[in-house]
């Protein structure tokens, strides 16, 4: 069974830094997706980022990057030039591809609280 | 282009009452997924569903609850007979099948804060 491990339950970074946030998977599957969500206060769940596993090259949306090492199973997640608007908690997901009769569903770590200081 | 909507956004239930939560995926989506989210935790995957067929109910509770998605309107998920256990917030997705894709992007909805009281 695949897991996900997010092992900072809590993060602060200034205005206008960078922070990295860690999450690491167990999986026995070559290919496979990964997801990083973000949940404000609002709770609305929002995708960040997406990365298939078979592309080499780290996925980037503006200030948000990926740095993907899928020998050592680790997805991080980096934000520059914080805003106080990225102030949420961030969530790893794991889904595998839809064949085989595997479904599609995500399978998240328990998340990481990340707050920007003004 | 609504997003998927779920309603109630929060529900309060005593002990033993019935929960119903309803989710309208968005135009054109006909794959539904729901998942808890327990306080202080993750997203976890419960039901998925397509047009009148449940496809994987493997993270369901065997008891007390079941899902729905009829052929005309909203998803349900029922809570039956509810505990204080069942406060959570419940997330409901949804995707669209795209043709020489594995994998179906999941759009979600704002959530349910159930209350048991």
């Amino acid at each position: 069974a695949q897991t996900v491990t997010q092992s900072q339950p809590e993060m602060s970074v200034q205005e206008a830094e960078t922070v990295t946030l860690s999450c690491t998977y167990d999986t026995s599957e070559s290919n496979y997706y990964l997801f990083w969500y973000k949940q404000p206060p609002s709770r609305q769940m929002i995708l960040v980022i997406r990365q298939e596993a078979y592309k080499q090259q780290n996925a980037t949306e503006n200030r948000f990057s990926v740095n993907f090492q899928k020998a050592a199973k680790s997805f991080s997640l980096k934000i520059s030039d914080s805003q106080l608007g990225d102030t949420a908690m961030y969530f790893c997901a794991f889904m595998k591809p839809n064949y085989g009769g595997a479904t599609n569903k995500l399978i998240f770590g328990t998340g990481t609280l990340l707050a920007v200081q003004p | 282009n609504a997003g998927v909507m779920q309603n109630p956004r929060h529900l309060v239930r005593r002990r033993g009452q019935e929960a119903r939560l309803r989710c309208s995926p968005m135009k054109g989506h006909s794959h539904v997924y729901w998942y808890r989210q327990l306080p202080e935790e993750g997203l976890k995957f419960m039901v998925y569903l397509q047009k009148e067929n449940i496809i994987d109910e493997s993270g369901m509770p065997k008891e007390r609850f079941s899902a729905e998605f009829p052929k005309e309107g909203p998803s349900i998920l029922r809570i039956q007979q509810v505990v204080r256990g069942d406060s959570a917030a419940y997330f409901c997705a949804s995707s669209l099948p795209r043709s020489g894709t594995l994998t179906y992007e999941q759009y979600f909805g704002p959530g349910t804060r159930l209350t048991v009281t």
